[in-house]
C-alpha cells in the first residue's frame, strides 16, 4: 500500500523554538496534503489543507503565520511550528491525497515543548 | 463549519458482544473513510464507503453508508480483545474532517 514518511517522529525542545516536520509520500505523487493535530484523548483536528504550489488554506482557529506550510512538491510537504510553546505540545499527523484515493497518514510526530 | 458527529463515546463490551458506531453529518458527504487507532499509533484506514446505500463487509466488520449520505455506521459482530482502539469516521467535504471517535474496550 501507500508509503507516507513522517519525521522526525519524537521532539522535545525548549520554549520559543521553532521546529520542522517532513511529509513525504514516498510511492505516490499527493496532490494534497492535510495536517492534522490530535491531543490526547481527542480526535484529529483538521489544521490546514496543503496543495502542491499554491498557499495552504488552513481552517477556522489555527494561526498560519505560527504554523507555516511548505508544499514544494508532489511529495513533500513541511510544516513549522514557530516560537513553540508548551501549548503547542500535540501529536501533530499528516495524510498525503490524491483523487478519490483514500487518504494515508504518516506515523505521527509527538511534540513536546519544555 | 463541517461536522461529523460521532458515537457512542466510550464502549465496553465483553468478548463475543457485538459493538456498532454512528456517525452522522448535517451535510452530504462525497465519501466517508473509516479508521481505527491504537494507543501512540496513527490511524490506520479501514475502508471507504462511496455510494449511496452502500454496504462493505470485512470479515466480522460491516460499514454501512446511509442513503442520503449523511451517516455511516461500523458494526463489529462478536467482538476480539484484538478489536480494542479507537475507530474514528472522517467525512469528505472535499477534506477530511473526523468524527470524535468511539473508543472500543473488549473485556476477555
Amino acid at each position: 500500500g501507500a508509503v507516507v514518511s513522517q519525521h522526525p517522529s519524537w521532539v522535545i525542545c525548549k520554549s520559543g523554538t521553532s521546529v520542522k516536520i517532513e511529509c513525504r509520500s514516498l510511492d505516490f505523487q499527493a496532490t494534497t496534503m492535510f495536517w492534522y493535530r490530535q491531543f490526547p484523548k481527542q480526535s484529529l483536528m483538521l489544521m490546514a489543507t496543503s496543495n502542491e504550489g499554491s498557499k495552504a488554506t488552513y481552517e477556522q482557529g489555527v494561526e498560519k503565520d505560527k504554523f507555516l506550510i511548505n508544499h514544494a512538491s508532489l511529495t513533500l510537504s513541511t510544516l513549522t511550528v514557530t516560537s513553540a510553546h508548551p501549548e503547542d505540545s500535540s501529536f501533530y499527523i499528516c495524510s498525503a491525497h490524491t483523487g478519490n484515493q483514500p487518504q494515508h497518514f504518516g506515523d505521527g510526530t509527538r511534540l513536546s515543548i519544555l | 463549519g463541517q461536522q461529523v458527529m460521532q458515537i457512542p463515546q466510550y464502549q465496553h463490551v465483553q468478548e463475543g458482544e457485538d459493538f456498532t458506531t454512528y456517525c452522522n453529518s448535517s451535510t452530504t458527504l462525497s465519501n466517508i473513510q473509516w479508521y481505527k487507532q491504537r494507543p501512540g499509533g496513527h490511524p490506520v484506514f479501514l475502508i471507504q464507503l462511496v455510494k449511496s446505500g452502500e454496504v462493505k463487509k470485512q470479515k466480522r466488520l460491516t460499514f454501512q453508508f446511509g442513503e442520503a449520505k449523511k451517516n455511516s455506521s461500523l458494526h463489529i459482530t462478536a467482538t476480539q480483545t484484538t478489536d480494542v482502539g479507537t475507530y474514528f469516521c472522517a467525512g469528505n467535504f472535499n477534506k477530511f474532517y473526523f468524527g470524535s471517535g468511539t473508543k472500543l474496550n473488549v473485556k476477555p
